[in-house]
């Protein structure tokens, strides 16, 4: 497609439930970017891939969440035994670098997110 | 590690009044800075970037924004809102090569009134 596109849009699951958000980047894009959007919070960072490999998972906040990209394409990002305080929108975006290295001067396109309930 | 403050959490401005979004960074060495939009419903997207050279930048839909290394700010600025314009603003730092996430301020809303 033309864009980033993420699924499901909305996800709500019980307390200790796993849960799998998908997210497919633009076509071609090398770079893939997880962040969080808690409630009155800004973006917080997650994790990154540059083709399938992760070079920076630090802001992982527990072992509970993953992620995984395979083909250089698709990725999916894992939260395991779910909590309250997970509830969030889960955004990815993907880049492509301009310069052969990535790098922040890279522009990442946002996907629209997925909205997540725990209850 | 690079931060990001926005004072302002919510602004509201009447149709066709100019706007200012203020942004505040933290960061050792030179920045990349960064101004996203997110309406209701969409993803973010960019409006603006500064790496280096000017330090007034042009965007889309008729936004600017000015570095000033002296008060380490990144302003967003637009002469006349849109009714379009309603959303959240998020101003953004990067590190630049080896360091590829952005970090982003907690957004300001922003309404429009006729």
């Amino acid at each position: 497609g033309a864009g980033v596109s993420q699924s499901p849009s909305n996800k709500v699951t019980e307390k200790g439930k796993d849960v799998e958000l998908r997210c497919d980047p633009i076509s071609g894009h090398t770079a893939l970017y997880w962040y969080r959007q808690s409630l009155g919070q800004g973006l917080e960072f997650l994790i990154y891939f540059q083709g399938n490999s992760a070079p920076d998972k630090s802001g992982l906040p527990s072992d509970r969440f993953s992620a995984e990209r395979t083909g250089g394409s698709v990725s999916t990002l894992t939260i395991q035994r779910t909590q309250q305080e997970d509830s969030a929108v889960y955004l990815c975006a993907s880049s492509m670098p301009t310069s052969g290295v990535t790098s922040s001067t890279d522009t990442q396109y946002f996907g629209p997110g997925t909205r997540l309930t725990v209850l | 590690a690079q931060s990001v403050t926005q004072p302002d959490i919510h602004i509201t401005v009447s149709e066709g009044a100019s706007l200012e979004l203020r942004c505040n960074y933290s960061y050792g060495a030179t920045p990349y800075l960064f101004w996203y939009v997110q309406s209701p419903g969409q993803g973010l997207q960019l409006l603006l970037k500064y790496f280096s050279g000017d330090t007034l930048v042009q965007g889309i839909k008729g936004f600017e924004a000015e570095f000033k290394r002296s008060q380490s700010s990144f302003n967003l600025r637009k002469p006349s809102v849109h009714w379009s314009d309603a959303a959240e603003y998020f101003c953004a730092v990067g590190a630049g090569f080896g360091n590829e996430k952005l970090t982003f301020g907690t957004g300001t809303r922003l309404t429009i009134i006729p």
